[in-house]
C-alpha cells in the first residue's frame, strides 16, 4: 500500500539548534516529492518539489534532500518564525492524486 | 492575486442538514481539489477536477458531491451532514495534473462542525 510516514510527530528546538525532519515513502515509480509548511489555522504553503534521488533544494534556513526511500528537511539555525507543521507529499498514480504525510509539528523556542 | 479563496470560514451544522462549500481560484489553474484534514490523519483527498468539465473521486468521497462550475470555481456539497464530517476542509488548485512538478496551492480552509 502506498504510504507516506513522517517523523518525529513533534519536535521542540531551541533557537539556533539545527535538526532534521524525516519523510519516508513506499510509492512505486516515484515521480516527485513535495514539502509544504502549514501555520496554525491556515492552509499548507508550498516549499519545494524534489524530482529524483540525490536532488537538493534550499530556501533560507531550509534544505530538502531526497533519496530512493526518504526525504529529509534540514533546518539550520532555526528561528521562532520557523515554527509550523511541515508536511511532505508524493504523487500517487497520476499526479492528480497526492498522498500527504501526517506532518511534523516544529516548535522553536527563543 | 487573491490565490485560492474559500467560503465560509466557519460553519456549524446539525446532523442531516446540507450545505455547499465554495472555492475559487484566480491563477488560471486547470486542476482543483478538495481535501479534509483531521488530527493525526493528514490531508485526505475527497474529490478532484483535473480540468474544467471533469471530476473524479479521491480517497474519501462518500457523503460528498462536487461541481466544477467553471475554470475558476469548484464547490463541495454535503447533502446530509454527519458528525463524522466534522473537519477542516481545504480547497487547492494546480496548473495541471499529470506531472509531479505541478505543486498545489491551498485556500485558508473551512472549519466545519456537525453536531
Amino acid at each position: 500500500e502506498d504510504q507516506v510516514t513522517q517523523s518525529p510527530e513533534a519536535l521542540r528546538l531551541q533557537e539556533g539548534e539545527s535538526s532534521s525532519l524525516n519523510c519516508s515513502y513506499t510509492v512505486s515509480g516515484l515521480r516527485g516529492l513535495f514539502w509544504y509548511r502549514q501555520d496554525p489555522g491556515k492552509g499548507p504553503e508550498f516549499l519545494f518539489t524534489l524530482y529524483s534521488a540525490g536532488e537538493e533544494k534550499e530556501k533560507e534556513r531550509l534544505k530538502a534532500t531526497l533519496t530512493k526511500k526518504e526525504s529529509f528537511l534540514h533546518i539550520t539555525a532555526p528561528k521562532p518564525e520557523d515554527s509550523a507543521t511541515y508536511l511532505c507529499a508524493v504523487p500517487k498514480g497520476s499526479a492528480s492524486k497526492i498522498i500527504f504525510g501526517s506532518g511534523t509539528r516544529l516548535s522553536i523556542r527563543p | 492575486n487573491a490565490g485560492v479563496t474559500q467560503t465560509p470560514k466557519f460553519q456549524v451544522l446539525k446532523t442531516g442538514q446540507s450545505m455547499t462549500l465554495q472555492c475559487a481560484q484566480d491563477m488560471n489553474h486547470n486542476s482543483m481539489y478538495w481535501y479534509r484534514q483531521d488530527p493525526g490523519m493528514g490531508l485526505r483527498l475527497i474529490y478532484y477536477s483535473a480540468s474544467e468539465g471533469t471530476t473524479d473521486k479521491g480517497e474519501v468521497p462518500n457523503g460528498y458531491n462536487v461541481s466544477r462550475l467553471n475554470k475558476r470555481e469548484f464547490s463541495l456539497r454535503l447533502e446530509s451532514a454527519a458528525p463524522s464530517q466534522t473537519s477542516v476542509y481545504f480547497c487547492a488548485s494546480s496548473e495541471a495534473p499529470g506531472l509531479a512538478r505541478y505543486e498545489q496551492y491551498f485556500g485558508p480552509g473551512t472549519r466545519l462542525t456537525v453536531t
